[in-house]
């Protein structure tokens, strides 16, 4: 099945450690995508990438940091400079950048910090 | 910054009864798109829109874009018990706009 795929799906984090959210396509895509979602305030965008070893920030990206070494992975790493990180964590994928083409979300993480 | 802003915040209908949810930008969009969420699950893709005053309609669920580019509209009929969960519009900002900037959304209620 082509797909996205996030992981881990449900993640709890003490204050002040980092953590890693996985995500994997076989959507042979070029772009990707991290959104949080907070209820109520849709999805804001973290980081994107159209390419491999290639990325930007979006509208959020304080105390986050990605990577994308590969066409298929693009993890997100949620640094103990998020000042507040618990939240729905979406990651996207689209054929290309370009201002056209729908979005392929994953099942989400949720990370919660206790 | 720039936003798409997305009303109601949240509406209760009774099953058969009709549902809309408007989203407006400040700036001219490239073009829309609408998202549905069910409930506990992650958005999935519905349609896009590109032309001014496009209408495109799936089934029950009827979507415009406005003539000047700047709002849209998703208007179900007939609502049912599976339409429940939260519509995103996301609309790409100016001309070569390259992300999607995503409404607040809204979530529907449907009782039977």
């Amino acid at each position: 099945d082509g797909g996205i795929t996030q992981s881990p799906k449900y993640l709890f984090r003490k204050e002040g450690q980092n953590v890693t959210l996985s995500c994997e396509q076989n959507l042979n895509h070029d772009a990707m995508y991290w959104y949080r979602q907070d209820p109520g305030q849709g999805l804001r965008l973290i980081y994107y990438s159209q390419i491999v070893n290639d990325f930007q920030k979006g509208d959020i990206a304080e105390g986050y940091s990605v990577s994308r070494e590969k066409k298929e992975s693009f993890p997100l790493t949620v640094t103990s400079a998020q000042k507040n990180p618990t939240a729905f964590y979406l990651c996207a994928s689209s054929i290309n950048g370009a201002n056209t083409g729908e979005l392929f979300f994953g099942e989400g993480s949720r990370l919660t910090v206790l | 910054g720039q936003q798409v802003m997305q009303i109601p915040q949240y509406q209760h209908v009774q099953e058969g009864e009709d549902f809309t949810t408007y989203c407006n930008s400040s700036t001219t969009l490239s073009n829309i798109q609408w998202y549905k969420q069910r409930p506990g699950g992650h958005p999935v893709f519905l349609i896009q829109l590109v032309k001014s005053g496009e209408v495109k309609k799936q089934k029950r669920l009827t979507f415009q874009f406005g003539e000047a580019k700047k709002n849209s509209s998703l208007h179900i009929t007939a609502t049912q018990t599976t339409d429940v969960g939260t519509y995103f519009c996301a609309g790409r900002l100016g001309e070569y706009g390259n992300k999607l900037v995503f409404g607040a959304g809204t979530i529907l209620r449907v009782k039977s």
